[in-house]
């Protein structure tokens, strides 16, 4: 199976600041990487998919990069409603896997 | 509204078993590969199972596979998770997934509608 690691596994940022989530594949997954969003007690909401494409009606400050086996997820100013846990998942392989998680707070 | 809506969810002994429903509306259901995906009570997101837009292919987690089946009624536009010999760890959120794809040259998958999910609680 491919693995996924998410670092960090938490952070805490302010209002406005730019905020990096980074993604590593255990083997190299192209770009068959997605990133999904949950507030608490929500379903997860897709994000941006293919590691670049950002999803119809997701905010522009959201946006992805890279190939590979590393992937970044960026936030270029933080809101309020981005409090929320982040997941990485693969799309390279029939075993889909998620990454562990990044969980966002708002200083 | 494309939807998804699972039912089934209950509280099951060990060893017990379980079937799973999710409806789906206001989309071509029998276009779509689907999922099945849990997050274990303040855990994260896990993979369950996949099965292509004609059943004719099904993917399991090595956590799952042998005691889970997936299965879809297209016709009915429904999907299906057989649960089987339940572990206190199998208790979770279990979610259905819609997975969709980008258009050639290359296939990118991703899952982007989410029902809310129905609650398995593994419990003597």
């Amino acid at each position: 199976d491919i693995q996924m690691t998410q670092s960090p596994s938490s952070l805490s940022a302010y209002v406005g600041d730019r905020v990096t989530i980074t993604c590593r594949a255990s083997q190299s997954i192209s770009s068959y990487l997605n990133w999904y969003q949950q507030k608490p007690g929500k379903a997860p909401k897709l994000l941006i998919y293919a590691a670049s494409s950002l999803q119809s009606g997701v905010p522009s400050r959201f946006s992805g990069s890279g190939s590979g086996t590393d992937f970044t997820l960026t936030i270029s100013s933080l809101q309020p409603e981005d409090l929320a846990t982040y997941y990485c998942q693969q799309s390279y392989n029939s075993l889909r896997t998620f990454g562990q998680g990044t969980k966002v707070e708002i200083k | 509204e494309v939807q998804l809506v699972e039912s089934g969810g209950v509280v099951v002994q060990p060893g017990g078993s379980l079937r799973l429903s999710c409806a789906a509306s206001e989309f071509n259901f029998d276009d779509y590969t689907m999922h099945w995906v849990r997050q274990a009570p303040g855990k994260g997101l896990e993979w369950v199972s996949l099965i292509t837009w004609d059943g004719g292919n099904t993917y399991y987690a090595d956590s799952v596979r042998g005691r889970f089946t997936i299965s879809r009624d297209n016709s009915k536009n429904s999907l299906y998770l057989q649960m089987n010999s339940l572990r206190i760890e199998d208790t979770a959120l279990y979610y259905c997934t819609k997975e969709s794809q980008t258009q050639s040259p290359y296939y990118y998958y991703y899952m982007d509608v989410w029902g809310k999910g129905t609650t398995v609680t593994v419990s003597s």
